[in-house]
């Protein structure tokens, strides 16, 4: 993996519905891990920042694990409502390369009723 | 404090005129960056300022943008002679300092469209 990829590009689900997406990255290197939600016409929200392999994050009913190894992380929507419909982006930064953040190109979620 | 500001919100330009896009970190962060999203694309690191050093414009896709950082605190990002290909939405960001697991915190963007 040379670059971010994120999977997959969009989802639609219903109200209560449990999702996940996943986001791979260089493990080679690997220094952190971010996760973000933009939602339309808002700034970019930080969710996560993950340095260590095995890392389990929570905050509500999003979380995220990383696996640095293998070079994948994967956020988790229990219970999806309305307002968590937003593009969720992750990025990594590597060792050596400042604090650059190298995105991918996002999870677009809708939830509807 | 307040969050990241960025002006203006929206701007609509024509081919080969210059535009200034305007950045206010949250008070007291050292770190500024700027980013771009094309259409269809992830966002895109374009230049880093970490107080008084160097910045990092490893990102800066040409010679036409430029950056620059007063003070400090207010950045400002400059196309020159826009081209359709830079009509993208631009984030700038702010850090309290530069380590890598720091929370970046985004502004609300310029969206930046060259007819």
């Amino acid at each position: 993996i040379l670059n971010v990829e994120q999977s997959p590009q969009s989802l639609h689900v219903q109200e209560g519905d449990s999702t996940n997406f996943t986001c791979s990255f260089p493990s080679s290197n690997f220094y952190a891990l971010h996760w973000y939600r933009w939602e339309t016409a808002k700034s970019p929200e930080a969710l996560f920042v993950m340095t260590l392999n095995g890392d389990e994050k929570k905050k509500g009913r999003i979380s995220a694990t990383l696996n640095t190894k293998e070079g994948y992380s994967y956020l988790y929507i229990k219970g999806s409502q309305p307002e968590d419909s937003a593009t969720y982006l992750c990025a990594s930064i590597n060792t050596g390369t400042a604090s650059k953040l190298t995105f991918g190109t996002g999870t677009r979620l809708q939830v509807t009723l | 404090g307040a969050g990241v500001s960025q002006s203006p919100s929206n701007k609509v330009t024509e081919k080969g005129k210059d535009v200034e896009l305007r950045c206010d970190p949250i008070s007291g962060h050292t770190a500024l960056y700027w980013y771009r999203q094309s259409l269809g694309q992830g966002l895109e690191f374009l230049i880093y300022f970490q107080g008084n050093s160097a910045p990092d414009k490893s990102g800066l896709p040409s010679d036409r943008f430029s950056a620059e950082r007063t003070g400090g605190s207010v950045s400002t990002l400059t196309i020159q002679r826009t081209q359709q290909e830079d009509s993208a939405v631009y984030l700038c960001a702010s850090s309290l300092g530069s380590l890598s697991g720091e929370t970046q915190y985004f502004g609300p963007g310029t969206r930046l469209l060259v007819l």
